[in-house]
């Protein structure tokens, strides 16, 4: 079964770049299947950010797509979120996601920005 | 571009059914798949329906999902409710590759 484990600094100041990495066990990320992240503002509804296909594409949302980058790295299973230019508005649970037919989900990890 | 509209609540008695819809704004239904997730309290979201109607394993079949052209909506039905499926629950879908979520539906079994 697949296992996707978020990870990186709970509390980013203003305007840094939020950097979270989501380590990917029982499935190999080069194998295929898109790799994505999606987040939740406290008490509100989830946010697709962007994803990641095993080639390589990248999919960003239209709102963010500015301030992201997705990027994968197959030698350790894993692949990355940077967002850049931070607010307040960018606190929320980050969930790193394995999409093929079904989508498995990480556990997610709350990112507050604040200073 | 469209959006995906549910319902902010709902809430049924245990044993009953309830539906859940998920209405799209533009273009059609059939377009894409639709995706259903249960977020349970403090929880991640699990997938309990996809490509539509299908169920991975381990979903109980009191959960099942169709689409209607008619109505350009996606629903989830929850048969026989118990109280572990008071939950929130999310459609999605996609635009080309990108992915749209619903708001998402509080269901309250009381």
């Amino acid at each position: 079964q697949v296992q996707l484990q978020e990870s990186g600094p709970g509390l980013v100041k203003p305007s840094e770049t939020l950097s979270l990495t989501c380590a990917v066990s029982g499935y190999s990320i080069s194998s295929g299947y898109y790799w994505g992240w999606i987040r939740q503002p406290p008490g509100k509804g989830l946010e697709w950010i962007g994803s990641i296909y095993h080639s390589g594409s990248t999919y960003y949302n239209p709102s963010l797509k500015s301030r992201v980058t997705i990027s994968v790295d197959t030698s350790k299973n894993q692949f990355s979120l940077k967002l850049s230019s931070v607010t307040a508005a960018d606190t929320a649970v980050y969930y790193c996601a394995m999409s093929g037919a079904i989508t498995y989900w990480g556990q997610g990890t709350l990112v507050t920005v604040s200073s | 571009n469209f959006m995906l509209t549910q319902p902010h609540s709902v809430s049924e008695s245990p044993g009953k059914t309830v539906t859940i819809s998920c209405t799209r704004s533009s273009g059609s239904i059939a377009s894409n798949y639709v995706q259903w997730y249960q977020q349970r309290p403090g929880s991640s979201p699990t997938t309990v329906i996809y490509e539509d109607n299908q169920r991975p394993s381990g979903v109980p079949d009191r959960f099942s999902g169709s689409i209607d052209s008619s109505s350009n909506s996606a629903s989830l039905t929850i048969s026989g409710l118990k109280t572990e499926d008071e939950a929130d629950y999310y459609c999605q879908s996609y635009d080309s590759s990108n992915w749209v979520f619903g708001g998402g539906t509080k269901l309250t079994v009381l």
